[in-house]
This record gives structure tokens, sequence and C-alpha cells, in this order.
């Protein structure tokens, strides 16, 4: 069973909608990053998170450590969030790289 | 500020030769950490380093290896390389590890194995 699981796999939605991608894990973490990658290979850090709710122009994260889950939030989707997110976590145990998901394939369609 | 630099970006080899690969980070940054990406097993940890440690190996076999240069460039290599080491390798720099380990990603180096 794969520590790190996102949901939706693919999403494909209309311009403006609002977008949600969940990620569950299974162990005591000390970190999770939502990670952004387009087409041609290029990744993108959108987030740390520890604990809370971190919000950057549109999108938005949170983290609910004792559920241990976590959720991304794109607001007033645009054909340009087309991506693959990805989420991964560092594991709480010391000397452990990160975890990843497998992503959300997200398409906006115009 | 220039981002992460990897070398080379495409590359290709036949079964059983190596490669190195290089990753130069963000200025000031001390840590650097490397991922293979495949599209069946999709992002996976290799090595983190810190200040030229070795911080923490994924579950690769002996044929990958990588260290840290005094100046926190880095490089990784593959021996003997297989058909299924082909993959894009993806090298991260950060200021520190764990918490304060906000990640700049590379380009990648896409390599092929014929």
């Amino acid at each position: 069973k794969n520590e790190v699981e996102q949901s939706p796999q693919n999403l494909t939605a209309q311009e403006g909608e609002f977008i949600t991608i969940n990620c569950s894990y299974s162990v005591g973490i000390s970190a999770l990053h939502w990670l952004q990658q387009h087409p041609g290979g290029g990744i993108v850090s959108l987030f740390m998170l520890s604990s809370g709710k971190k919000k950057h122009g549109r999108l938005i994260a949170t983290i609910n450590i004792q559920e241990k889950h976590s959720s991304l939030h794109i607001t007033a989707s645009h054909p340009r969030d087309s991506a693959v997110y990805i989420c991964a976590v560092r594991l709480a145990t010391l000397m452990n790289g990160l975890t990843f998901g497998k992503g959300t394939h997200l398409i906006i369609q115009p | 500020k220039a981002g992460v630099t990897q070398t080379p970006r495409y590359l290709i080899k036949t079964r059983g030769q190596q490669v190195t690969l290089s990753c130069s980070p963000i200025s000031g940054h001390r840590s650097v950490s490397w991922y293979q990406q495949t599209p069946g097993q999709g992002l996976q940890f290799l090595f983190e380093y810190f200040s030229e440690t070795q911080r923490n190996k994924g579950n690769f076999p002996g044929r990958f290896s990588g260290r840290q240069f005094s100046n926190s460039r880095s490089e990784m290599n593959v021996s003997t390389l297989e058909l299924g080491d082909s993959a894009l390798y993806l090298c991260a720099s950060s200021l520190g590890t764990g918490r304060t380990g906000e990640l700049f990603f590379g380009e990648g180096s896409r390599l092929t194995v014929l």
C-alpha cells in the first residue's frame, strides 16, 4: 500500500471552477509538499506545510495533522493551471527522504 | 538569482555503460536531493546531501551513487546501466532539510538506455 494516496487521479473541469485535490498519508510526517509539474518535466514547489493553511494567489493548501490529510484548492481555475499536481511527504522518522503520491492530472478546459 | 542547473539535459547510453549527472544548486543552498521519475513508478527519492554528507538514501541498488562537493554542487552516477534506468532524473536544492527545506527543482536530465 502506497504511504501517500492522492485523489482524484484525473480531473477535468471548466475554466472558473473551484478545484480540490486531496492527499492522505498513513504515517507521521514532519512536512508535506505540494508540487506542480507541467508537460515537459519541470517541477515547481507550490507549498511546504507542517500545520494549518497557506495561501498564494489563487492557490490554498491545508493540512490536518490528526487526520493525516491535506488538500490543495485552486480558485477561479484557468487553462494555465492544467498540470500534474503531486503531494509528497517527509516522514517524521529521521533519515528519510520524500515519499510521493502518484499525482493528479488536472485539465482545465476554456 | 540563478536557478538549479542540471547537466546534461538529454543523454542516450547503452546497457552496461555508466553515466554521471550534475546538479548545481541555487547559490547559498547547502542541501541537494535527487529523484528518479518514470511513467510506471512515478517520482522516487534517490539521495539527499547536506554539506557534503549523505543524509538519506532511497531504496535503490548500489549501482546508484552520488556525492556533494564543497561548493554544494552534486553529482550522481549510475553504473552498469539497465534498460529500466531510463528515466527523468531530477535534482532539487534547498537551504536546509526537514522543515526548512522548501525545494527548488532543476529541469532534469532525461536518460535513455538502449
